[in-house]
């Protein structure tokens, strides 16, 4: 079955580049995303990576995938305080039905 | 502002009780989901819809029941509820099922059963 694991927290001091990582398992996955949750709010998509692809950069944002690894990493160059949020890495899964799987969501605090 | 929105924000319920959270979209979406998230265990697919007039179970679906009203709006229904379904509740829609847009979401609904 389908699975996508996180590392449950993160905390990095202001300015300082965070890395957030995420394994998973179908390695049919079309799309990998990752999510940013702020406190009392939905899900909000961040990015996004084609599996096709080795790596995305968007501003502060740069996503590497290892295909082989199933490995999938979100880095945020020069974090702010604005940052710190919970962050989900989830996976299209085609299995028996169609569906996003998320993982359990990393919490990134960070520390003026 | 265009996206998704979920009533209400809050709920609590004494067990037995049912209620419906409501959900819709303006961004015309096809498919739309309905998740619950729990701590230690992410987000959990309770059913979709992917496209008006097709429910389907998720991963979790005992104890609810789905209505696809129209293209916009999806609710969720708690017949009888239970303190297990104490959870945040949120909607999302995406233009399709496998799709880089990824999805939108509300900004949940905290129910709590007493």
């Amino acid at each position: 079955g389908e699975d996508v694991e996180q590392s449950l927290f993160l905390s990095v001091r202001e300015g300082d580049s965070s890395v957030i990582n995420c394994t998973y398992t179908d390695s049919s996955s079309t799309y990998l995303y990752w999510y940013k949750q702020e406190p009392g709010a939905g899900l909000q998509l961040l990015t996004y990576i084609f599996s096709n692809m080795d790596m995305k950069q968007d501003q502060r944002l740069t996503v590497l995938l290892n295909k082989k690894d199933k490995h999938l990493s979100l880095r945020i160059a020069d974090t702010q305080t604005g940052d710190s949020a919970i962050y989900f890495c989830a996976e299209i899964f085609s299995g028996g039905y169609q569906k996003v799987t998320f993982g359990i969501g990393t919490k990134l605090q960070v520390i003026p | 502002n265009a996206g998704v929105t979920q009533t209400p924000k809050f709920q609590v319920l004494k067990t037995g009780q049912s209620m419906t959270l409501q959900c819709a979209q303006d961004m015309n979406h096809n498919s739309m989901y309905w998740y619950r998230q729990d701590p230690g265990m992410g987000l959990r697919l309770i059913y979709y819809s992917a496209s008006e007039g097709t429910t389907d179970k998720g991963e979790v679906p005992n104890g609810y029941n789905v209505s696809r009203l129209n293209k916009r709006e999806f609710s969720l229904r708690l017949e009888s509820a239970a303190p297990s379904q104490t959870s945040v509740y949120f909607c999302a829609s995406s233009e399709e099922i496998k799709g880089a847009d990824g999805y939108t979401f509300g900004s949940g609904t905290r129910l709590t059963v007493v």
